[in-house]
């Protein structure tokens, strides 16, 4: 079975600057999907990124981009120019057959 | 409506009791999911429908849990003689399509069972 591993419980940031999170998966597969989602204390799930394995560069959505690499099964995710409105849960997920989410981290921006 | 909606937002129940939480998707999406999220934890899959039929249940922990979708647009997810375990926030996703599309999520309804 598909595993999503987040080892990073929780971090912070000081606002403006930048911060990585880790995601590492481990799978079997050689076709799937990596999404970055995003939950703020309302709970509704964001989008941030998303990531088709097939394709070899890394996805990137204004402020946000990815690190993947396929090989070392490794899916992180730079957030750069940090507001405060980037405070939340994060979850890295991977989907082949179903989606599986990661435990999360917890990302604090600080003014 | 522009997005995925559950109702209710909030559900307290009895232990032993039934319920019922609903989700409607983005009008047009084919693909609906069930989630379950537990304090402190990452969405947990529960099943997945293509139209009208479950192509995925291999999630439901067991058979207390119980989702339809009769017209391939809203889902209800069954619950009988609920348990203190099942105390979680249920989120509802859509798609597009199937697998390999975004999903994107309700507000999810939180579960309490006393």
């Amino acid at each position: 079975a598909q595993t999503v591993t987040q080892s990073q419980p929780e971090m912070s940031v000081q606002e403006a600057e930048t911060v990585t999170l880790s995601c590492t998966y481990d799978t079997s597969e050689s076709n799937y999907y990596l999404f970055w989602y995003k939950q703020p204390p309302s709970r509704q799930m964001i989008l941030v990124i998303r990531q088709e394995a097939y394709k070899q560069q890394n996805a990137t959505e204004n402020r946000f981009s990815v690190n993947f690499q396929k090989a070392a099964k490794s899916f992180s995710l730079k957030i750069s120019d940090s507001q405060l409105g980037d405070t939340a849960m994060y979850f890295c997920a991977f989907m082949n057959n179903d989606m599986r989410f990661g435990a999360g981290t917890r990302l604090t921006v600080k003014p | 409506g522009a997005g995925v909606s559950q109702t209710p937002s909030n559900k307290v129940t009895e232990k032993g009791k039934y319920v019922e939480l609903r989700c409607d998707p983005i009008s047009g999406h084919t693909a609906l999911y069930w989630y379950r999220q537990s304090l402190g934890q990452g969405p947990e899959f529960l099943i997945y429908f293509q139209g009208t039929g479950a192509a995925d249940d291999s999630g439901l922990p067991n058979d207390r849990f119980f989702a339809v979708r009769p017209e391939g647009s809203v889902s209800t997810l069954k619950i009988q003689r609920t348990e203190r375990g099942d105390s979680a926030v249920y989120l509802c996703a859509s798609s597009l399509q199937g697998l390999g599309e975004t999903q994107y999520f309700g507000p999810g309804t939180r579960l309490l069972v006393l």
